[in-house]
């Protein structure tokens, strides 16, 4: 399957600032990349769909201007957690979907830590 | 509404035995079904898919059943190893429709030695 990378794998920050989190698809041309937070002893929650060259779409209840997408090439996407709080740590994970085979491949996650 | 439910938040198996995790669905419009293994920290990692046009998709120790009239699938894994100890998510989507997953809650599997 497709190898994806994120990065960084984990940060801390203070409350109020922003952060990025990149997904590079290493292998795979990647139109469509996935977002999913996930808390602790929980399910995979997606918060958006990545689309190369256009604006992401956003699960119900995820704040657009807070969770920036943008996936300007076919090997990276971010998404900037723009004035960070508490509430906004947890495990971010990105994934790329291979329409060939019907399946996402997912990057390590990223742990982040607002203070 | 949770449309993907895995019932059991855990199961304990035996060294060599058979690990069966279940996994039930209520959207009949899902088509196409995959498990993925995650350990802590890190991102799930593709397992095993099947089609709803089948019943019975195997790889190695892994065999995905899918009862389309249950609305429930299930993977074996047998023998089951030390190594396959991890958090055994299913996954629904319904093919042509952008390739969204709808994730259960998870099984956390503990194969003892």
């Amino acid at each position: 399957g497709a190898v994806v990378s994120q990065h960084p794998s984990r940060v801390i920050c203070k409350s109020g600032t922003s952060v990025k989190i990149e997904c590079r698809s290493l292998d795979f041309q990647a139109t469509t990349m996935f977002w999913y937070r996930q808390f602790p002893k929980k399910s995979l929650m997606l918060m958006a769909t990545s689309n190369e060259g256009s604006k992401a779409t956003y699960e119900q209840g995820v704040e657009k201007d807070k969770f920036l997408i943008n996936h300007a090439s076919l090997t990276l996407s971010t998404l900037t957690v723009t004035s960070a709080h508490p509430e906004d740590s947890s495990f971010y994970i990105c994934s790329v979907l291979d329409r060939g085979h019907e399946t996402q491949y997912f990057g390590p996650g990223t742990r982040l830590l607002v203070l | 509404d949770q449309q993907v439910k895995q019932n059991s938040p855990s199961l304990s198996v035996q060294e060599g035995r058979i690990s069966i995790l279940n996994c039930d669905y209520t959207n009949s419009m899902f088509d196409y079904f995959l498990w993925y293994k995650k350990y802590p920290a890190e991102g799930p990692t593709f397992l095993i898919s099947i089609s709803s046009i089948k019943d019975k998709n195997e790889d190695g120790r892994f065999t995905v059943f899918l009862n389309k009239s249950a609305k429930h699938l299930s993977l074996h894994i047998v023998p089951s190893q030390p190594g396959d100890s991890a958090v055994y998510f299913c996954a629904a989507s319904v093919r042509n429709q952008g390739g969204k997953l709808i994730f259960g809650q998870g099984t956390e599997l503990s194969v003892k030695p």
